[in-house]
């Protein structure tokens, strides 16, 4: 059972190129989670998946698309990185669809945009 | 958007001593959780108390809260080493902007443990 994984670990882009960030659960999870994370700051949602099928955006959506592929894996995209996508990257899940339920995370990705 | 802040940015504190971590929100909520980051690592949750509940337990941590103060507070008795880490407190509200029923978090303490 590895809960939930994340790839890659790390990224370096340039301005201007696209990536997708890969996230998946093995817990049966209905409800699906993207965050970033910038220094001396809490998490902000960037977007999220009550179920499989839907997508919604949270705080912080510009410059992102989802796409939750089946109810195990939910990706993030970037289509044309800018520096201030420099962050964290972390995907969670929970039992849903309730959103208040606590949330189980994944290691993350370290993303730089030059 | 912050909901959640908590207080104080940094604690560090000697092996055995208590830690105690707060955190304030401005709206009312459904539940108030607290989460536990080791460095480079993801964030694991840690204790989950209900808006109708006052104070719940969990090994070493205790946490309360106060409603009508809109406060939490995450007491870590007998700390270790092993607790150096950033703690999070997130709030969950229905009413809450325009992420209803999602997770704010605030920007945590980071609590440093000496041996």
């Amino acid at each position: 059972n590895a809960g939930v994984t994340q790839t890659p670990k790390f990224q370096v882009l340039k301005t201007g190129q696209s990536m997708t960030l890969q996230c998946a659960q093995d817990m049966n999870h209905n409800s699906m989670y993207w965050y970033r994370q910038d220094p001396g700051m809490g998490l902000r949602l960037i977007y999220y998946s009550a179920s499989e099928g839907t997508t919604d955006k949270g705080e912080v959506p510009n410059g992102y698309n989802v796409s939750r592929l089946n109810k195990r894996e939910f990706s993030l995209r970037l289509e044309s990185a800018a520096p201030s996508q420099t962050s964290v990257y972390f995907c969670a899940s929970s039992e849903g669809p309730r959103y208040q339920e606590t949330q189980y995370f994944g290691p993350g990705t370290r993303l730089l945009v030059l | 958007s912050q909901q959640g802040e908590e207080d104080p940015q940094a604690l560090s504190i000697q092996e055995g001593e208590n830690a105690t971590m707060n955190c304030s929100y401005k709206t009312s909520i459904n539940n108030l959780q607290w989460y536990r980051q080791n460095s480079g690592r993801g964030l694991v949750h840690l204790i989950l108390i209900r808006s109708n509940e006052r104070e719940k337990h969990s090994g070493r941590l205790r946490v309360t809260l106060d409603t009508s103060k809109k406060s939490s507070s995450l007491l870590i008795t007998a700390s270790r080493a092993a607790d150096t880490a950033s703690y999070f407190c997130a709030t969950a509200s229905m009413n809450y902007g325009g992420s209803q029923g999602n997770l704010i978090f605030g920007k945590g303490t980071k609590l440093s443990v000496k041996p």
